[in-house]
């Protein structure tokens, strides 16, 4: 029972540096999201994607790309870090974005710009 | 704006005490309140959701209480364990996140 599977754990990249965090379900989700954790804050809302194809922002969506070409995978893509950008990352995908849309969370990527 | 709010931000107890948390929200619309469990280094995990008309609801030692009029939800841990130590974090509707609390479970 794979579930939804995150990587990198642990990445360190130095400013203005590009990465790609990988996220994958086996689970045959429709609904993908992507959330970081900062201390005190909560998670907060990058970008979603309902279906491959469609993706959408969230909350906190600048610095940050992506793109749903299957209903597997939902990377995210850092294009020029910043040290505002060290958080831990966390994937998530739900079999539906209603009212009854548990999500089912990967085991988190930290991230750290220097 | 849509908010839900986590009392207290932190809570230590002794192991084998009970303890509640508290999540108050003012989230429209409402179609139900989740809570979730996270353990240090790990991804959330449901515990439980609340649908508008349900009161009560348990799940092993952790009982969920809603009320929809006074938008209030409680979290209580009945016989706390080590294990029991994580952020717990509420969500309504499925999309809108408390900042959690970080409960510390000591022997």
């Amino acid at each position: 029972n794979a579930g939804v599977t995150q990587t990198p754990k642990f990445q360190v990249l130095k400013t203005g540096q590009s990465m790609t965090l990988q996220c994958a379900q086996d689970m045959n989700h429709e609904y993908m999201s992507w959330y970081r954790q900062d201390p005190g804050m909560g998670l907060r809302l990058i970008h979603y994607s309902v279906g491959a194809g469609i993706t959408d922002q969230g909350e906190v969506p600048n610095g940050y790309n992506v793109s749903r070409s299957t209903t597997e995978d939902f990377p995210l893509r850092l294009l020029s870090a910043a040290p505002s950008q060290t958080s831990v990352y966390f994937c998530a995908s739900s079999y539906s974005r209603g009212a009854t849309g548990e999500l089912f969370f990967g085991e988190g990527s930290r991230l750290t710009v220097l | 704006k849509n908010q839900v709010e986590q009392s207290p931000q932190s809570l230590i107890i002794l192991e084998g005490k009970n303890c509640t948390l508290q999540c108050n929200y003012t989230v429209s619309p409402f179609s139900n309140l989740r809570w979730y469990k996270q353990d240090t280094g790990r991804g959330p995990v449901s515990l439980t959701i609340m649908t508008f008309s349900e009161n009560t609801k348990s799940n092993g030692r952790y009982t969920a209480t809603l009320d929809a009029d006074t938008k209030q939800s409680s979290l209580h841990i009945t016989a706390s364990q080590l294990s029991d130590s994580a952020s717990y974090i509420c969500v309504v509707s499925e999309g809108t996140f408390g900042r959690g609390t970080s409960l510390i479970v000591h022997p």
